[in-house]
This record gives C-alpha cells, structure tokens and sequence, in this order.
C-alpha cells in the first residue's frame, strides 16, 4: 500500500512553462519534505513543511502543505533545463511511527 | 556536496555472496538513514541509527544488518544475496534523531550476476 502518491508520475513541458506536481497521501503528517533528484546522485532537500496551510517559496519553486496536512504541491514558475529531475516527497507520520517517500514525479523541460 | 561519503560506488557481485557498504555521514551529524532504491519499489527506508543506537526499523530484510560505530560512520552488511537486491543503496544522515534526513550521499549501486 503506497502511503504516498504523486502526480503525475512523468512531466515533460518546455523551458519558460510553469508546472504544479502533487503529493496526495491519506494520513495526517507532522511534517512533509520536497527533495530532487539527479541521475546518478542522492535526492538533495528543498524544503521542509510543518503546518497546515503553510506556503514556502525558494527562488521559482514555491510549496504549499494543505491545511489538514495530508498533501501538498510544488509549483515551479517559468521552468528551466536545469530544474529536470526525478522530485521526490516525504511524509512523517507520527502516529505510525513511520516515514514514507513518495515514488516521484520525474520531470523534463526541455529547452 | 552533501558531506555524505559512501563507498564503494558501485560494486558486482553474485547471487549467495556478502557485502558490506559503508558511510561516513555529514561532519556533525547523528543520525544516519539506509535507503534501497529500485525502479518497481522507489525509495524504501531500511533502518536508522541515532549516535549509535538503533532509532527506528523498516523493511529491512533478516539478510541484511547495520550499525553504527562509535565516530558515527556506519555500515550495512547484505548477506546470502539475491538476484532481486539489485538496487541502489543510500545513506543519508541528520543532525537530529528525527525520522528525516537531510543529506544524502551518492549512492552505491549493487549488481548481482
């Protein structure tokens, strides 16, 4: 059973186009985290988020943790060649004493 | 550079066989995370130490082992190998005992012929 689900699982858009993937989960989280991931390398953190309704931005890429704490969003503004890569959340749930990463969306732009 | 070292990066070996990965995680950390990476599974966490300790368990196979040493660098030890524990292997590590990581090494990608 995935804990986790992302959309969509493959995204290939052009340079200068903005995009939102999805991380959908039942279970309420204490704390989600975005990373990316390049071929050949291990994932690389983004961004943390603890409350619900929470909006952090990091330079294009901006996240938003739902209110109930149970999924969130990366939307990427304007999308270069160098955002490609496989982007990977992960969710800790406190009360299963467990945390789980999501499958990922890997994302194209092609330039 | 995430100031996690794994070794070796890749390695080959055949089915029955042992193998120990190592890690030295990020100057400063506690915590250190082993995760399997397969196309059909994602990333599975396998186990976690917090300054030598076990901190928390998840689908690690009774084949497969851990620990971490006392200068915080730790090992994973693969036993009585299968075709189908090819995969990546990560490490990762944090500064607290947290079920997060923050940094992760590269990776050793694990081949059995």
């Amino acid at each position: 059973t995935q804990l986790l689900e992302q959309s969509p699982q493959f995204l290939s858009i052009q340079e200068g186009e903005n995009l939102t993937v999805y991380c959908n989960s039942s279970s309420v989280f204490s704390s989600l985290q975005w990373y990316r991931q390049e071929p050949g390398e291990g994932p690389v953190l983004l961004v943390t988020v603890v409350t619900g309704g929470e909006v952090k931005k990091l330079k294009r890429l901006t996240f938003q943790f739902g209110d109930a704490r149970k999924d969130s969003s990366l939307h990427i503004t304007a999308a270069q060649p160098g955002d490609t890569g496989l982007y990977l959340c992960a969710g800790d749930d406190t009360n299963a004493g467990k945390s789980t990463f999501g499958d990922g969306t890997t994302l194209t732009v092609k330039p | 550079d995430s100031g996690v070292t794994q070794t070796p990066k890749h390695l080959i070996t055949a089915t029955g066989q042992r193998v120990t990965l190592r890690c030295s995680p990020r100057s400063g950390d506690l915590s250190v995370y082993w995760y399997q990476q397969s196309l059909d599974q994602g990333l599975q966490f396998l186990i976690q130490y917090y300054n030598g300790e076990e901190r928390a368990k998840g689908n690690i196979l009774e084949r497969f082992s851990a620990q971490q040493f006392p200068d915080l660098h730790s090992e994973l030890n693969l036993s009585s190998l299968e075709l189908g524990d090819s995969a990546l292997y990560f490490c990762a590590s944090s500064s607290t005992g947290g079920r997060q990581p923050q940094h992760f090494g590269d990776g050793t990608r694990l081949s059995i012929l």
